[in-house]
């Protein structure tokens, strides 16, 4: 069965601190893995996009890695900002077959970032 | 660009009344979807779209009905509304011929059935 599975549920961590979220999948076969930030009342926001040729990904303070052999990911956050304080969410696109272009969502990572 | 947008944001209903969700996209998209989330789970496909006239089911399809008369807009039905509806339900776009491409979000219309 093809599924995403995130870790942790939810995370608090203190402004200024690094974190890192986990993602595992079973998607197969596999076209892409993307981690979408969603604040809170509004859409999914992609903050980056991995092919299964690609190691790791940067955007600003987030980077995500991916390891295509053991199916897992991460996302990590650097000196973190109030402002990180939403869901991430770790999606998983379908490669080809019934699965081209479905799109696989985990629940998603709640981190909360205190002063 | 408005980029993806839906109306209403927030809605509520009554058992067995109907309703359309807009979503329109300003960025000749050719996909187009419908998701909803419901609180602590991942977001569910309800119907999409791979151009002008022609739509297909996702994972959760029953309840609702979509068209698709232009690439901008892609209406979602609900013709009896039941309380196992409510939910946040978000349209999204994305480009490319495959359904790889990178989707964009609207910001979802959170909808109530009592």
């Amino acid at each position: 069965k093809n599924q995403v599975e995130q870790s942790p549920q939810s995370l608090i961590i203190l402004e200024g601190k690094n974190c890192t979220l986990q993602c595992n999948y079973t998607v197969s076969p596999f076209s892409n893995l993307r981690w979408y930030k969603q604040d809170t009342g509004r859409g999914p926001v992609s903050l980056t996009i991995m092919t299964f040729s690609e190691n790791t990904k940067s955007n600003g303070r987030y980077t995500a890695t991916l390891d295509a052999d053991t199916k897992q990911s991460s996302l990590h956050i650097t000196a973190s900002q109030l402002s990180d304080s939403a869901s991430y969410i770790c999606v998983v696109s379908g490669g080809r077959g019934s699965t081209l272009g479905r799109l696989y969502f985990g629940r998603g990572t709640q981190l909360t970032v205190w002063p | 660009n408005a980029g993806v947008t839906q109306t209403p944001k927030f809605r509520i209903l009554k058992i067995g009344q109907s309703m359309t969700l807009q979503c329109t996209q300003d960025m000749n998209h050719n996909y187009m979807y419908w998701y909803r989330q419901d609180p602590g789970m991942g977001l569910k496909l309800i119907y999409y779209s791979v151009g002008a006239g022609i739509t297909d089911k996702g994972e959760v399809p029953n309840g609702y009905n979509v068209s698709r008369s232009t690439t901008e807009d892609f209406p979602l039905r609900l013709e009896l509304a039941a309380p196992s509806q409510t939910s946040v339900y978000f349209c999204a776009s994305s480009y490319g011929t495959s359904g790889t491409g990178e989707q964009f979000f609207g910001p979802g219309t959170r909808l109530t059935v009592l």
